[in-house]
């Protein structure tokens, strides 16, 4: 079973809708991450927080705002999303971001569908 | 060119098949290197790193050629189980991971 757990499994939000995503993580990880996958497609890197700090945003648009509250939690908030959206956002943690040798432990996802 | 490509599959072998995926990677800072298994409609899991010396794991095993720069995996007496998705994922010493667009293999009865 994953250590990196993420509320909720499903989310079928409207284009006006705000919601959230959430995840958490107690492996004492200071890397946090979402990535964004679309079918058939391989994971595509969308924010990185380093010791609770966004290190990479890969010119992801605003209408996605992460946020860090601590080292174990990471949040996705949505607002007027697009159809195109729709996808799975997978959270993921690893050590930290500078090592290389980091492995990166995933969340089983949230499936977003937006209407 | 991307970074990371993979054999682009599918791969459609029988149970009890040998079977071996490559990966290239085109940054030579890369320096880490790992397997990911990805069921469908699941999350990317670790199944093995990848070391300079070659790694094995039961069934499966592991290769890394820096001089050529590709990465293998080996997957021998496949079983049903194996069908997944395989992704390949390099890291730099900047901890940035990229990965591949993965091979799909199915094993058949």
């Amino acid at each position: 079973d994953t250590e990196v757990t993420q509320t909720p499994k499903h989310l079928v939000m409207g284009m006006t809708n705000k919601k959230s995503l959430k995840c958490e993580q107690h492996m004492g990880h200071r890397a946090m991450y979402w990535y964004k996958q679309k079918a058939k497609k391989p994971p595509e890197l969308m924010f990185v927080y380093s010791y609770e700090k966004l290190s990479i945003n890969e010119s992801v648009p605003s209408r996605f705002s992460p946020e860090c509250p601590n080292s174990s939690l990471l949040n996705l908030h949505l607002h007027a999303l697009q159809p195109e959206d729709s996808a799975l956002y997978l959270c993921a943690s690893s050590q930290s971001r500078d090592r290389a040798g980091n492995t990166i432990y995933f969340g089983e996802g949230s499936w977003l569908t937006v209407v | 060119r991307k970074e990371v490509e993979q054999d682009p599959g599918p791969f459609n072998v029988p149970e009890g098949a040998t079977v071996a995926f490559n990966c290239t990677y085109s940054n030579s800072a890369s320096q880490s290197f790992f397997w990911y298994r990805q069921d469908c409609r699941k999350e990317p899991k670790l199944l093995m790193s990848v070391y300079s010396s070659g790694n094995e794991d039961g069934r499966f095993t592991a290769q890394l050629n820096r001089a050529s720069q590709y990465i293998s995996l080996l997957i021998r007496d496949s079983k049903l189980s194996d069908s997944a998705t395989y992704l390949c994922v390099v890291n730099t010493n900047a901890g940035k991971s990229t990965f591949g667009d993965g091979t799909t293999l199915t094993v058949k009865p």
